[in-house]
């Protein structure tokens, strides 16, 4: 029930196209779903969050949809560009004793010119 | 630029050898964490701190100490009970505030890669 199922596990695009990656939970009490994205050799920096009382949160090129019934999230990324290959990790907060954020495994995204 | 520091980037560790990873942050964070990373396994937590002198057990604390004697600072000791060592390891840091510090955006170090002899 702890934890954030993420898929693709890697995904492939052209420039300009509009790649999707999905997370999956169970625990309804989550109340935080961030998406983190990390360059080779770097931390993770945060990219865009979300709370479950909205459905969509935009942030220039990267959108995050949330579907509370369906227990699912997705981050689409518009007009995809090469600087964006990187891997993303989408994240929930446990909202039980632990205050601990649960991690997907992450997507490797390639983005070609 | 305010920001968290790790140091080595990159740190070799010998057989039965207690290895020590650095983590300073300036941007007056209350709390911090370490997480490990492996390849096709995300980032699974090992400690965190969210106050001076207070520290609790992550997921996967065996092998692993840390203190805390100082806001801006969090080491990491990988010890020789710890196996499997080899792996990339990030340092975080965010705000802690009466409303729940957890929802708050963690601020990632770039990360010290540790690697046996």
């Amino acid at each position: 029930q702890q934890q954030v199922k993420q898929s693709p596990q890697s995904l492939i695009v052209q420039k300009g196209g509009i790649p999707i990656i999905n997370c999956a939970y169970e625990n309804t009490a989550f109340d935080y779903f961030p998406w983190y994205q990390q360059f080779p050799g770097k931390g993770p920096a945060l990219l865009i969050a979300i709370r479950p009382d909205v459905s969509e949160k935009k942030e220039g090129r990267f959108t995050i949809s949330f579907n509370k019934s369906a227990k699912q999230f997705s981050l689409h990324i518009m007009d995809s560009q090469p600087g964006d290959s990187a891997t993303y990790f989408c994240a929930a907060n446990n909202a039980g004793n632990n205050r601990k954020l649960i991690w997907g495994l992450g997507t490797s995204l390639a983005v070609n010119p | 630029d305010g920001g968290i520091t790790q140091s080595p980037k990159y740190l070799f560790r010998k057989e039965g050898q207690n290895v020590t990873l650095s983590c300073e942050q300036n941007l007056n964070h209350d709390a911090m964490y370490w997480y490990r990373q492996d390849p096709g396994q995300g980032l699974r937590l090992i400690y965190y701190s969210q106050i001076v002198n207070d520290f609790q057990k992550g997921d996967i604390a065996e092998g692993y100490s840390v203190s805390r004697e100082k806001k801006e600072s969090f080491p990491l000791t990988v010890t020789s009970a710890q196996k499997n060592p080899t792996a990339f390891y990030l340092c975080a840091s965010s705000i802690r505030n009466g409303q729940g510090w957890w929802n708050q955006p963690q601020h990632f170090g770039d990360g010290t890669r540790l690697s046996i002899l």
